[in-house]
């Protein structure tokens, strides 16, 4: 257990539909990371929060966007939904002055019809 | 760009047998390296990291892994595996001034034959 939650855990979409994922941090984390998993991959960096702000993209466009609330929860959402969004999207949670106690979510499985 | 390579894709191997991961990096400057391993079912767990001093550094669950700066490697490393230990295992890079961001090699994954 990590104490950070993800919520749905499997979700089914089609194409050009819109998504939003769930991520609940460990208390106090002010830092949280989204990352995608796909098939068979490694996880691939999408973006950072710090305290509410996008604080690093890696490379995916602009239709990967997030929020994170005050109460140490956040948001992925997915606009115009692609065959290729097909993964398993994990939250991570951390103290952006610990970079090696970042705690993983089991992940939203996400499929696109 | 940076990126991680892990040559091995999959490994198989009997119980007690000796373990060696290899993980490669192409980031030139200050670097902190992390092993996260991926039990089947559950989520990411740090296995263990290396940010200064001893290259040589021992993790959880008799792992282990040294970095190697002219090599720009990290290979991670077990005497005797055992069944417990399939899984899939990641090694990550986070460069000094990058944040939390971590870059992430493909993955190898070990099965371990009882």
């Amino acid at each position: 257990e990590t104490g950070v939650t993800q919520s749905p855990t499997h979700l089914i979409k089609t194409r050009g539909q819109q998504v939003t994922l769930r991520c609940s941090s460990q208390s106090g984390h002010n830092t949280v990371s989204w990352y995608q998993q796909a098939l068979g991959q490694g996880p691939q960096f999408i973006f950072q929060y710090y305290r509410e702000e996008e604080n690093g993209r890696g490379n995916f466009p602009p239709r990967f966007s997030g929020l994170q609330f005050p109460n140490y929860s956040s948001e992925l959402n997915v606009n115009a939904l692609e065959l290729d969004d097909s993964a398993l999207y994990l939250c991570a949670s951390s103290l952006m002055t610990s970079p090696d106690t970042q705690y993983f979510g089991p992940g939203t499985r996400l499929t696109v019809l | 760009a940076q990126s991680v390579s892990q040559h091995n894709h999959h490994v198989i191997l009997s119980e007690a047998a000796s373990l060696e991961l290899g993980c490669n990096y192409s980031y030139g400057g200050t670097v902190n390296l992390f092993w996260y391993v991926q039990y089947p079912g559950q989520h990411l767990q740090l296995l263990l990291k290396y940010f200064s001093g001893d290259p040589l550094v021992k993790g959880i669950k008799g792992f282990e892994a040294e970095f190697i700066k002219s090599k720009f490697s990290f290979n991670l490393r077990k005497p005797s595996v055992q069944w417990s230990d399939t899984a899939e295992y990641f090694c990550a890079v986070n460069r000094g001034n990058a944040g939390n961001m971590l870059t992430f090699g493909g993955g190898t994954r070990l099965m371990v034959k009882p």
